[in-house]
């Protein structure tokens, strides 16, 4: 079975800081690594996904995360985050068969204050 | 254009009531998803269904019953309601194509159940 862990459940940081959030994942065989960002009282919508291939991974608004497959952690960054990034984000796991379902971590409440 | 749409985007109704909740994508994706997200606002997968076939039935109250008339729609219909049913429920759809795979959401119903 796969599992996946979201280190912080809440990160506060200021406007333009850098701001990492992190997530580990357990799995005995080869999963897709995917990052959902949740504005208050919306959907889900893909941040960034790694299926393959470099495992430094670009996503929209700026973020990227980076696949490290020796400590299972697939961990989201951006340089410098703006008010409108406050949000729900988490991170999912599927293995890699199609039509599969996501496993998610809890989520991590990212608040960004002037 | 709306890529997966669900209606009603809200629902309260009274215990032991029957309601049902409507999911269309207009994708052509052939893989479709139900998942629940609770009051702390984890995400876990219900149903999910391929070309109509249902793959992924998850330790759900046999209370829930989804439908799929068609590839472009999933229907959630829930028998008689009980408090503990009161969360948002997100539909979800993909490709099951493991190279482009991704599960594209609905903006969620929320049910409250009195």
């Amino acid at each position: 079975a796969q599992s996946v862990t979201q280190l912080d459940s809440q990160v506060p940081v200021f406007e333009e800081a850098p701001v990492e959030l992190r997530c580990n994942y357990s799995s005995s065989v080869s999963v897709y690594l995917f990052w959902y960002v949740q504005y208050p009282n919306q959907g889900l919508q893909l941040l960034l996904k790694y299926l393959s291939g470099s495992t430094l991974v670009k996503g929209i608004n700026g973020f990227e995360a980076e696949f490290n497959k020796s400590q299972t952690s697939f961990h989201l960054r951006k340089p410098s985050v703006h008010i409108s990034d406050t949000a729900e984000y988490f991170c999912a796991v599927r293995i890699n068969q199609a039509g599969t379902a996501l496993i998610f971590g809890k989520g991590t409440t990212l608040s960004v204050s002037s | 254009d709306t890529a997966v749409s669900q209606t009603p985007k809200y629902l309260v109704t009274q215990m032991g009531n029957d309601k049902s909740i409507k999911c269309e994508q207009n994708l052509g994706h052939d893989t479709m998803y139900w998942y629940k997200q609770d009051s702390k606002k984890f995400l876990k997968i219900m149903f999910s269904y391929n070309n109509k076939e249902l793959i992924i039935n998850e330790t759900v109250p046999n209370r829930f019953s989804p439908k799929s008339p068609d590839k472009a729609h999933l229907n959630l219909h829930i028998n008689s309601l009980e408090l503990g049913d009161s969360a948002v429920y997100f539909c979800a759809s993909s490709l099951a194509d493991l190279s482009t795979d991704t599960q594209y959401f609905g903006p969620g119903t929320r049910l409250t159940v009195l």
